[in-house]
Formats: structure tokens, sequence, C-alpha cells
């Protein structure tokens, strides 16, 4: 378990509809990031939030948003979906290594697996 | 734009030998350079972290090289074993920018 949690593990629905992705990073760490995983494209950044701001902005589609809540828990909101928007949406959270400026270090949820149908 | 190129898309090696792993990037000039794996369906996990001003990390029978003038780094794993079977993905960076990952290369130890 790394901590960091999604939910739901899998969700199949029609295009056209839209689903929620749910994600609570580990305990202490302010920032989430969302990726997408599809088979062709490898993981692609989304979206970043630090403690509840929008920090950084990636290949987002429109029809998709996020927001972090005050209790740092993050939601990612798919719309009018598509086929291709069938993949793997993994969550993470980051903690900085090292002094000073140090990098960020991402830790991973087990990722939620939506199918559009 | 930033570009990420890991050698292949897959590599098979045989157990107990040495693999090793490519990263070239482009268009930037990082000061960290990250190795992760992932199983599949599953996923990443952080191995190993390397900055700019070093030119070699390791941990346990794992290796990676940062080579700035090159735009390359090398993930090195000895004495492979079935177990270490998995994608593995580079990301140059992770300094205030979201980290941005190779498609990975597959690697498979042969028994």
């Amino acid at each position: 378990d790394s901590g960091v949690t999604q939910t739901p593990k899998h969700l199949i629905t029609a295009t056209g509809q839209r689903v929620t992705l749910r994600c609570s990073p580990r305990s202490g760490d302010l920032s989430v990031y969302w990726y997408q995983q599809s088979l062709d494209q490898g993981l692609q950044f989304l979206i970043q939030y630090y403690n509840g701001e929008e920090r950084a902005k990636g290949n987002i589609l429109e029809r998709f948003s996020a927001q972090q809540f005050p209790d740092l828990h993050s939601e990612l909101n798919l719309s009018s979906l598509e086929l291709g928007d069938s993949a793997l949406y993994f969550c993470a959270s980051s903690v900085r290594v090292g002094v000073g400026s140090g990098a960020n270090v991402l830790t991973f949820g087990a990722g939620s697996r939506l199918t559009v149908l | 734009s930033q570009k990420i190129e890991q050698n292949s898309e897959a590599l098979n090696i045989q157990e107990g030998k040495t693999a090793t792993l490519t990263c070239n990037y482009t268009n930037y000039s990082p000061a960290y350079l990250q190795w992760y794996r992932q199983d599949p369906g599953r996923g990443p996990v952080f191995l190993l972290l390397i900055r700019e001003n070093e030119k070699e990390k390791r941990k346990e029978r794992l290796k990676v090289t940062f080579d700035t003038t090159l735009k390359q780094s090398l993930f090195h794993i000895t004495a492979s074993q079935p177990a270490d079977s998995a994608t593995y993905l580079c990301a140059p960076g992770g300094g205030n920018t979201p980290l941005v990952f190779g498609k990975g290369t597959r690697l498979s130890v042969i028994a």
C-alpha cells in the first residue's frame, strides 16, 4: 500500500457520460498530480494541485476538470466521455527529497481503470 | 518541447546477466533524473533519483548514471532475476515542474 488511495478501481460507462475519480494523497503530502496512461501514449501529465490551488496544467482536455479540497483529497471529473478516454488514471502525491529546493519524488496510487463503451 | 526517448520498447535478457536501459532527453536541462518501475496494471514505483552533479548512483543491484552533456541516463540491473521483469520509466526532472515520463522499456528476465 503506497498510502495514496484512489477510487473506484474500475469503472465502465458509456460514451457521453460523466464520471468522477477520487484520490486521497499520502498523509502530509500537499501536492496531488493526475496522470492518464493509455497503451499508445504512455503516462501523460494532466494537472497538479498544491494545497488546494492549481499549480500546473498539462495535456488536460477541456472536458476534464479537477479540484483539490480543504482536506487535500482531489477529484478528477471527466465529462462527455469518448471511447478514446478509456485509460488508466493515476493520482500521485509528492514528497520533497533533499535539503534546500530538493526534488519532488512521486508516490502513485493503484489507479482507476476507466472503460468507455 | 521536452522529448524523452527510452531505447527500446522491450528488452529480453537471461537471468543473471546485467540489463542496461537507456534514456535520452532533449530540449531541457533537468537538475534531477528519476527512474520508476511499473508492473502491469499498477502504479509506478519510485526507484532512484540522481542529481545533475552526481555521475553515478547505486542502490543494491541498481545503478544509474547521468550524463548532462550527452543528455542521457543509463539504468543498470546487475544479476537480473525474473522478479525484475517490469516496465521501467525514465523521468528527467522533479524540481518545480511536474514530472514528464518516457514511454518506458519493458524488461523481461528469462530464467
